[in-house]
C-alpha cells in the first residue's frame, strides 16, 4: 500500500512569506501529526489532527497552523516566515492516533 | 524542549559487531518507541515497549525499559552497513499517545 506522501519535497521561501505543506496519509488512517526537525531543537511535535479536528498541539507560535480535510489529507501553514523556521517538516499518520505511526519523507523548508 | 537524552551521540562500529544505544527520559510514560532515520529522511518505526514491559525483541533488535531509572536501551546485534542511520527514542505520556517526545538521537555508523 502507498505510504505517507508529503509535497513538496523541497521548498525555498523568503523571510516574511507564508508557506503551505501538504500531507496525504495512508489510506484509512484518520490521525495525522506534524513534527519539525532542526539541528538545534531536534524533533518537536507541532500538532495532531483526527477526523478533521485538532486533538493535540505543541508549543509553537500561532504562525504555525494546520487543518485536515474529510479525506484525512492534511496541510500545515506557516505565515510570516522567519529564518529559524528552516527545518525538515515531517508528517506521520496512524489509524486511530494511537501507535504505529508511519512517517513521510518530509518537506525540507529553507527560509532565506 | 526534548524530553529524552540519548547516548552516545555518535557510535562507530564494524559490521558484525553489536551496537547499544541508551535513552533517558524525564517524566512518567505510557510507552517508549524506537525509530530509525536515514540521512534526513522520514522516520521508520522499529519497536514499541509498553511501560509494564521490561524487555522486548524483534529480529536483531532488543529493547529494555527500566521505568524506575527512566531509561531504555536499544541493542542491535550483528550490525550491517545498512543499519547506518540515526536512532531516536520517543515517549508518550498518559492520554497523549499521538504527541511523541523524541530524544536527541544516536548517530550509528557501521563500516565494512
Amino acid at each position: 500500500k502507498a505510504g505517507v506522501t508529503q509535497t513538496p519535497r523541497y521548498l525555498i521561501k523568503t523571510r516574511g512569506q507564508q508557506v503551505t505543506l501538504s500531507c496525504s496519509p495512508i489510506s484509512g488512517h484518520r490521525s495525522v501529526s506534524w513534527y519539525q526537525q532542526t539541528p538545534g531543537q531536534g524533533l518537536q511535535f507541532l500538532f495532531e489532527y483526527f477526523s478533521e479536528t485538532q486533538r493535540n498541539k505543541g508549543n509553537f507560535p500561532g504562525r504555525f497552523s494546520g487543518r485536515q480535510f474529510s479525506n484525512s489529507r492534511s496541510e500545515m501553514n506557516v505565515s510570516t516566515l522567519e529564518l529559524g523556521d528552516s527545518a525538515l517538516y515531517l508528517c506521520a499518520s496512524s489509524p486511530e492516533g494511537v501507535y504505529g505511526y508511519t512517517f513521510g519523507s518530509g518537506t525540507r523548508l529553507t527560509v532565506v | 524542549s526534548q524530553q529524552g537524552e540519548e547516548d552516545p551521540q555518535a557510535l562507530s562500529i564494524q559490521e558484525g559487531e553489536n551496537a547499544t544505544m541508551n535513552c533517558s527520559y524525564k517524566t512518567s510514560i505510557n510507552n517508549l518507541q524506537w525509530y530509525r532515520q536515514n540521512s534526513g529522511r522520514g522516520l521508520v518505526h522499529l519497536i514499541l515497549i509498553r511501560s509494564n514491559e521490561r524487555e522486548k525483541h524483534s529480529g536483531r533488535l532488543r529493547v529494555t525499559l527500566d521505568t524506575s531509572k527512566k531509561s531504555s536501551s536499544l541493542l542491535i546485534t550483528a550490525s550491517r552497513a545498512a543499519d547506518t542511520a540515526s536512532y531516536f527514542c520517543a515517549t508518550d505520556a498518559s492520554g497523549t499517545a499521538s504527541k511523541l517526545t523524541f530524544g536527541t538521537g544516536t548517530r550509528l555508523q557501521v563500516t565494512l
